[in-house]
């Protein structure tokens, strides 16, 4: 069966370090991966988009990585700031036609001062 | 900057009522998509809309729930009739419609049936 992973119990780490977290898929062959971040009573916010033929991207702090072999995307956000602390949610475009989202559960990152 | 609008943000109402939430898509945006979030199951989309035509509402129980696009500006979601088991946060988002790209979510309709 189709499946999203990633990691369900909170990730805490302190401030000026280097949060990491994981979404695994099986059986998707995605054209896309993008993810999101959630506050607490607020709409996910769209953080970075990366295609299946792309290793890596960056934007400012944060960075994706995307293995097809591996079917995992890593997603780090570097010196850390409390202000990072959200839940983060990956989601698979199984179909670029369509632009179809399938969520993850998302991980919950809290950042200590 | 632009938002996706969705009203009301908070719904109380008893079991067997009807309830009807409304999305106003960011302008210009032809795709309109309706998820439903819950702590055990997440976000799961309900059904989509582009150039307000259905695309695809298998993720919705078609006996209670319907979605509609009267317009360009407006999408609704309507539950009748309401069961306690809707209880959750219903979210709106648009894209520009060419496949794959980002999603704006408006910051949802919080429901709860009595």
């Amino acid at each position: 069966s189709q499946k999203i992973e990633q990691n369900s119990e909170a990730l805490n780490i302190q401030e000026g370090k280097t949060a990491t977290l994981t979404c695994n898929y099986t059986n998707y062959s995605p054209a896309y991966l993008q993810w999101y971040r959630q506050d607490p009573g607020r709409g996910p916010v769209f953080l970075l988009l990366i295609r299946e033929n792309e290793k890596e991207k960056r934007k400012e702090r944060l960075k994706v990585t995307f293995d097809t072999t591996l079917k995992q995307s890593l997603f780090h956000i570097t010196a850390s700031q409390p202000a990072d602390s959200a839940t983060y949610l990956c989601a698979l475009v199984a179909s670029s036609n369509t632009g179809k989202l399938i969520f993850g559960q998302g991980t919950t990152l809290q950042v200590k001062p | 900057d632009a938002r996706v609008t969705q009203t009301p943000r908070h719904k109380v109402t008893e079991m067997g009522q009807e309830v009807t939430m409304r999305c106003q898509p960011i302008l210009g945006h032809n795709t309109v998509f309706w998820y439903r979030q819950t702590m055990m199951q997440g976000l799961e989309l309900l059904a989509y809309f582009r150039n307000r035509a259905p695309l695809d509402d298998s993720g919705m129980p078609k006996d209670r729930f319907s979605a509609e696009m009267p317009d360009a500006t407006l999408a609704t979601l309507k539950i009748q009739p309401s069961e306690p088991r809707d209880s959750a946060v219903y979210f709106c988002a648009s894209e520009t419609g060419t496949g794959g790209q980002p999603q704006h979510f408006g910051d949802g309709t919080r429901l709860s049936i009595l």
